[in-house]
């Protein structure tokens, strides 16, 4: 168990809809990150945030968005789903941006 | 051309034997390397992590970077049945920004 949570574990909508996943950093980790792990695309960097700002961002669509709160927990927001986006999505976090990075157990998101 | 590059596999070994695992990169501005387990649905497991060039031993596996040839290796020594799963080399650049750039992953099987 690495420390990170992530909720839920399993979402299954339909296309055009919009969901927001969760995750709550390892205690102390100041950084997030979330990325998506596709079949076809393997694991794919989505977006950072340190201590509240964002930080980096990757291939990340303009349909997802993410936060991290004060209470430094993270939320990634998909909308206007499309079949291509069923995939694992994880989130990690570090102490600091150069630090390891922890992976949290991951959202299973299945686009019907 | 991907900026990691990893053979998929699968790889088939018997226990006991040393596994060697390997990444050729492109990119002369990763410094930092990782190893990552994971099993079949699971987030991704921390297992070695290393800055520039040079050997990290810890238990039965040893990292190795070359920087000057872009090559980066896992070895597994005494390998046990329940180091199956697929193992991810990960590299970042310099710290600050701290985007994990992930190969497609070898899936391993250690038979009894």
């Amino acid at each position: 168990d690495s420390g990170v949570t992530q909720t839920p574990k399993h979402l299954i909508t339909a296309t055009g809809q919009r969901v927001t996943l969760r995750c709550s950093p390892r205690s102390g980790d100041l950084s997030v990150y979330w990325y998506q792990q596709s079949l076809d695309q393997g694991l794919q960097f989505l977006i950072q945030y340190y201590n509240g700002e964002e930080r980096a961002k990757g291939n990340i669509l303009e349909r997802f968005s993410a936060q991290q709160f004060p209470d430094l927990h993270s939320e990634l927001n998909l909308s206007s789903l499309e079949l291509g986006d069923s995939a694992l999505y994880f989130c990690a976090s570090s102490v600091a941006p150069e630090e390891a990075q922890y992976f949290g157990p991951g959202t299973r998101l299945t686009v019907l | 051309q991907k900026e990691v590059e990893q053979d998929p596999g699968p790889l088939s070994v018997p226990e006991g034997a040393i596994v060697s695992l390997n990444c050729t990169y492109s990119n002369s501005a990763f410094q930092y390397f990782m190893w990552y387990r994971q099993y079949s649905r699971k987030g991704p497991e921390l297992l070695m992590y290393t800055y520039s060039s040079g050997n990290k031993e810890d238990g039965r596996f040893t990292a190795q970077v070359d920087k000057s040839s872009k090559y980066i290796s896992l070895f597994i020594r005494d390998s046990q049945p329940s180091d199956s799963a697929t193992y991810l080399c990960a590299m970042s650049e310099t710290g600050g920004y701290n985007k994990l750039i992930f190969g497609a992953g070898t899936r391993l099987a250690v038979h009894p």
